[in-house]
This record gives C-alpha cells, structure tokens and sequence, in this order.
C-alpha cells in the first residue's frame, strides 16, 4: 500500500515564508517521482501550481516554489499573501499509478 | 478558452453502473492526456484513471482497477468513465482534468468544476 504524507496542517503569518512537504513510504522521494503540487479553495477546484518537482504553470505567483529536500518533495511560499490561505496537495508517480498526499491545510494568521 | 466540462453525476445503488463524460474545448484534444480525479465529500484528492492523447495507454488507481474504465473519442473531443459495480466508497466529486503532455505525468494544468456521483440505496 502506497502512502504519500504530508502536513495536515500548518499556519503562517502574512509575509512569511512557509514549506510544505510530500515523503513517500517506499524512501526518498527523487525527481522520478515526478512531484506535482496543486492548491485548492473552499468549494472550488483544484489549481495545478508545479510539475515535475519544480516547473511552474504559466500562472504560478513567483512566490511559489518547488523543490527536493531531505528526501521529500517540497513546496515553499515565500511572502506568503492572505489568498494564499487554503489546501495542498502533492501528487507522486508510482510507475503507471499516481498518487496524491493526504493534503495540508494552510492557514494564513 | 480551454475548458472541461464534466457530465453524467447522479444517485446510483450499489452495484450500479454510470457513465461520466467530459467534453473538451478550446484545445486540440488528441494531443493532450487526460485524467479522472474524485474527491469524496470532506476528504482529500484522489487519482483515478488517465489516458493518453490517443487512447493507447490506460491508467488505473488500484481501488477502481477492474470496475472503471477510461476511454476517450477525439472526433467528439469527449472523455468518458465508465464505472461498473459502484460502491458507496465510490460517492466522490469527480474531476476531469487535462494533461498539458501527451502522455500523463500528473502535471494536470486544467480541472472542470465537477460532477457529483452518490453511490446509495
């Protein structure tokens, strides 16, 4: 059984810079993982933000930045705006099977 | 615009059948993957199913592995999910989202708003 964790939650405050993680319980996470993050708000769908560990959708605010680290897949807000309040979730390539993380709940306070 | 547009939610009883559509535009759909992703009520993301541009590769989760089935027509720019033998672990909000490859890496760069399927007697 394949499971992706992430953070259930995390609070940041406005203008602070905050990371979000993504491990895998096979080991480390590498770019053949193909890591991709997606944000979602209350009642709307999900946006896609990176792929491929850390290319940026033509959308993507610059604040927004994706990374390996420590054997995890990382995304990580600097200058965090209060729009950015909401759900991640990192998705993980398993070899013709994806999988999403359980998603982290980011509060902006 | 490029968008998605899902179809064919509705109430079915366990054991049940329903067919979810996805009509594409805005985009030359043959060249782009596509994927199902589902959202039960309260809960995180789930991948479902992809498929490639043109229909030759097929993806399947392990839990809808032998119940669904992913299809597309390029003439009618439409994706299809046919999902047999329904449980009420399947009631979710179902995405459909486009791949911005040919083949599916997960990049998924356009989502519809979409359809809901309750699984209940």
């Amino acid at each position: 059984q394949t499971v992706v964790t992430q953070e259930p939650s995390l609070t940041v405050s406005p203008g602070g810079t905050v990371t979000l993680t993504c491990a895998s319980n096979t080991g480390a996470v590498t770019s053949g993982y193909y890591p991709n993050w997606f944000q979602q708000k209350p009642g709307q769908a999900p946006r896609a933000l990176i792929y491929s560990t850390s290319k940026k959708h033509s959308w993507t605010p610059a604040r927004f930045s994706g990374s390996l680290l420590g054997g995890k897949a990382a995304l990580t807000l600097s200058g965090v705006q209060p729009e950015d309040e909401a759900d991640y979730y990192c998705l993980l390539y398993y070899g013709a099977a994806w999988v999403f993380g359980g998603g982290t709940k980011l509060t902006v306070l | 615009e490029v968008q998605v547009l899902e179809a064919g939610g509705g109430l079915v009883q366990p054991g049940g059948s329903l067919r979810l559509s996805c009509a594409a535009s805005g985009f030359t759909f043959r060249s782009y993957a596509m994927s199902w992703v589902r959202q039960a009520p309260g809960k995180g993301l789930e991948w479902v199913s992809a498929i490639s541009g043109n229909g030759g590769s097929t993806y399947y989760a392990d839990s809808v592995k032998g119940r669904f089935t992913i299809s597309r027509d390029n003439s009618k720019n439409t994706l299809y999910l046919q999902m047999n033998s329904l449980r009420a672990e399947d009631t979710a909000i179902y995405y459909c989202a486009k791949e911005p490859f040919t083949d599916f890496w997960g990049a998924m760069d356009v989502w519809g708003q979409g359809t809901t399927v309750t699984v209940s007697s």
